[in-house]
């Protein structure tokens, strides 16, 4: 199975700051197809997960241009820029490359 | 408007069986692949089944697979989970959610599954 492995567990950050969280994979998350299957979900607090980003750096329909995705591999970043209230939540990254589907532990981002 | 809506939750007793249902609106159902997913009382996600669009293609996870069974009713734009054998370790809040390439776009708001006796 492949492991999906996020850091910081938790961050805080001011209003308009700038934060990035680490997603790392066990194994190359690079599909046969040559698409690779990394994506970002935020649970604000007593919701349930959206989608924000999938194949590493599209954004979702909706999702605002603060939020950006990137890296290759095993390796891969969610920044979000001028750190809104609404920001406020869990986020988690998952794989979509190979059965069985799993997701990060979740990164936590509180606003000071 | 995209809408999963799950029902069927409950308190059940271990060893004992329970089915959800999700019901689809606002999309071609029969288009898109699903799933079921998991969240454990202030735990993190777990997928727990995925269904092709035509069911031809069915995966499980190993903490439910010979206990769970997903299926779908295409004409009635409803995907099911049938649990059997129920274990505490089962109590989640279970969520649908369809299938895109490789993720998951949209989420219903869960329905809550407590194994207790």
């Amino acid at each position: 199975d492949v492991v999906m492995t996020q850091t910081p567990v938790s961050l805080s950050v001011s209003l308009g700051g700038q934060v990035s969280i680490s997603c790392r994979s066990s194994q190359s998350l690079v599909h046969n197809n040559g698409n690779t299957y990394l994506s970002w979900y935020l649970q604000k607090p007593g919701q349930s997960p959206q989608l924000l980003i999938y194949k590493v750096s599209n954004r979702f329909s909706g999702i605002s241009d603060r939020f950006s995705g990137s890296g290759s591999g095993t390796d891969f970043t969610l920044k979000i820029s001028r750190v809104e209230p609404d920001d406020l939540g869990v986020y988690y990254c998952g794989q979509g490359t190979q059965y069985p589907l799993t997701f990060g532990s979740g990164t936590k981002l509180e606003i000071k | 408007e995209v809408q999963l809506v799950e029902s069927g939750g409950g308190l059940v007793q271990p060893g004992r069986s329970l089915k959800l249902s999700c019901l689809a609106s606002g999309f071609t159902f029969s288009n898109y692949g699903m799933n079921w997913i998991r969240q454990a009382p202030g735990k993190g996600l777990e997928w727990v089944a995925s269904i092709s669009s035509s069911s031809s293609y069915i995966y499980y996870a190993d903490t439910v697979k010979g206990r769970f069974t997903i299926s779908r009713d295409n004409a009635k734009n409803t995907l099911y989970l049938q649990m059997t054998s129920l274990r505490s370790e089962d109590t989640a809040l279970y969520y649908c959610a369809r299938q895109g390439p490789g993720y998951e776009d949209y989420w219903g708001q869960g329905v809550m599954v407590t194994v207790s006796s």
